[in-house]
């Protein structure tokens, strides 16, 4: 199956601090998002990105899908922000399940 | 109505006990997941759903039953579980299979005793 890769696994950064969190993948893609997982365990939706880039707010994303991976940009940083970003895709057609990484675990420190 | 709901959020249970986990989706989404999330391991795909017929299963033990009985409607029947499926299960919809837009609900988190 596809091998998703995340980078870094961990980041501390101070607020106001912007972040750029990357996405490996080993194969062709038709679905690709990213999520933050909130401290009480919610998957939150950040980007449907297949390919292109795409922003909203302090956050943007850049998938270049014929060089297998995407990038999320997290800019001036807030407390907010902190926890676990996961990047995750799908491969093929049908009725195929979202293959995660491992994740980035964000801390931003006052 | 949240799009996607699950109860109960918290269970815990014994080795013996049989439970169910519910997940209803609000959305006109036609493709149902169940993930498995355990401490420190990636977001695990349990089972898939499209269209109320099961399209997957990766190799989940038997003692995981899902339950599809309509598009809107999702179960995990529970029994005779071990302490290490204690985690947090996740439910998922999306329209038109996995090309489409994931969107998840809060999770059950499982303890087994």
């Amino acid at each position: 199956g596809i091998q998703v890769e995340q980078s870094p696994p961990d980041l501390i950064l101070q607020e106001g601090a912007n972040s750029t969190l990357r996405c490996n993948f080993s194969d062709s893609v038709n679905n690709l998002q990213w999520f933050h997982q909130n401290p009480w365990g919610q998957l939150i939706n950040l980007f449907y990105i297949p390919s292109g880039t795409k922003q909203n707010g302090r956050l943007s994303a850049t998938t270049v899908a014929t060089e297998r991976y995407s990038l999320l940009y997290i800019s001036s940083s807030q407390t907010t922000d902190s926890g676990v970003y996961f990047c995750a895709v799908v491969s093929g057609g049908g009725a195929d399940g979202l293959t995660f990484g491992k994740g980035t675990h964000l801390i931003i420190q006052p | 109505e949240t799009g996607v709901t699950q109860t109960p959020r918290h269970l815990v249970m014994g080795m013996t006990n049989k439970k169910s986990l519910k997940c209803e989706q609000h959305l006109g989404h036609n493709a149902m997941y169940w993930y498995k999330q355990s401490a420190k391991k990636p977001l695990e795909l349990m089972f898939v759903y499209s269209l109320e017929e099961r399209v997957e299963n990766n190799s989940v033990p038997s003692r995981f039953s899902p339950e599809c009985p309509n598009s809107s409607h999702l179960f995990l029947h529970l029994h005779t579980l071990q302490p290490e499926d204690s985690a947090l299960y996740l439910c998922a919809s999306s329209h038109g299979g996995g090309a489409g837009e994931l969107f998840f609900g809060e999770g059950s988190r499982l303890t087994v005793l």
